[in-house]
């Protein structure tokens, strides 16, 4: 079955530590996209890539980084300089130039211990 | 002015009942619109794309009016299945979707 798969599921991080989100999709989508959710508050776009190797800043990417090396695989890390990175992640993907909207992956809840 | 206000709820319903949401949004150039599901600690699915005609799939109606830039959904004969968080989307572009911050749906015995 084709679809996004995220990973790991749950991820707890330490003051002042790098963690990296696993994104994998077989949907053979071109558009990929990270957004984190908080509670009470709409999803907000962090980074997206439409094409590999060229990737975008979205509203919150301070404290964010990306890479888009093969079209399947978009991980995000989220670094020390995110000073408030608890939240639930998700990434999506969307065939490029339609408007059908988006396929969400299942999503990483990242705990700040 | 948020670019999606939707109203937070929680709506609390019977099943059997109809239920609607509306959403406003702040850009008139908005070119997509759609409701997507989310359940408790769960990924958003798509409902529903947002037709200027309106469109309807089962027991779920969407209409949107441009004039007055809001959308809404209608949901008929709820069922206890229908509990979730509803997200009202809107998009310039692909690559521009803006999402509102859900209205929670209880639909009780």
């Amino acid at each position: 079955d084709g679809g996004i798969t995220q990973s790991p599921k749950y991820l707890f991080r330490k003051e002042g530590q790098n963690v990296t989100l696993s994104c994998e999709q077989n949907l053979n989508h071109d558009a990929m996209y990270w957004y984190r959710q908080d509670p009470g508050q709409g999803l907000r776009l962090i980074y997206y890539s439409q094409i590999v190797n060229d990737f975008q800043k979205g509203d919150i990417a301070e404290g964010y980084s990306v890479s888009r090396e093969k079209k399947e695989s978009f991980p995000l890390t989220v670094t020390s300089a995110q000073k408030n990175p608890t939240a639930f992640y998700l990434c999506a993907s969307s065939i490029e130039r339609t408007f059908y909207g988006y396929t969400f992956g299942s999503g990483t809840r990242l705990t700040v211990v | 002015r948020k670019e999606v206000e939707q109203d937070p709820g929680p709506f609390n319903v019977p099943e059997g009942a109809t239920v609607a949401f509306n959403c406003t949004y702040s850009n008139s150039a908005s070119q997509s619109f759609f409701w997507y599901r989310q359940d408790c600690r769960k990924e958003p699915k798509l409902l529903m794309s947002v037709y200027s005609s309106g469109n309807e799939d089962g027991r779920f109606t969407a209409q949107l009016n441009r004039a007055s830039q809001y959308i809404s959904l209608l949901i008929r004969d709820s069922k206890l299945s229908d509990s979730a968080t509803y997200l009202c989307v809107v998009s310039l572009n692909n690559n521009d979707m803006r999402f509102g911050a859900g209205t929670r749906l209880t639909v009780k015995p």
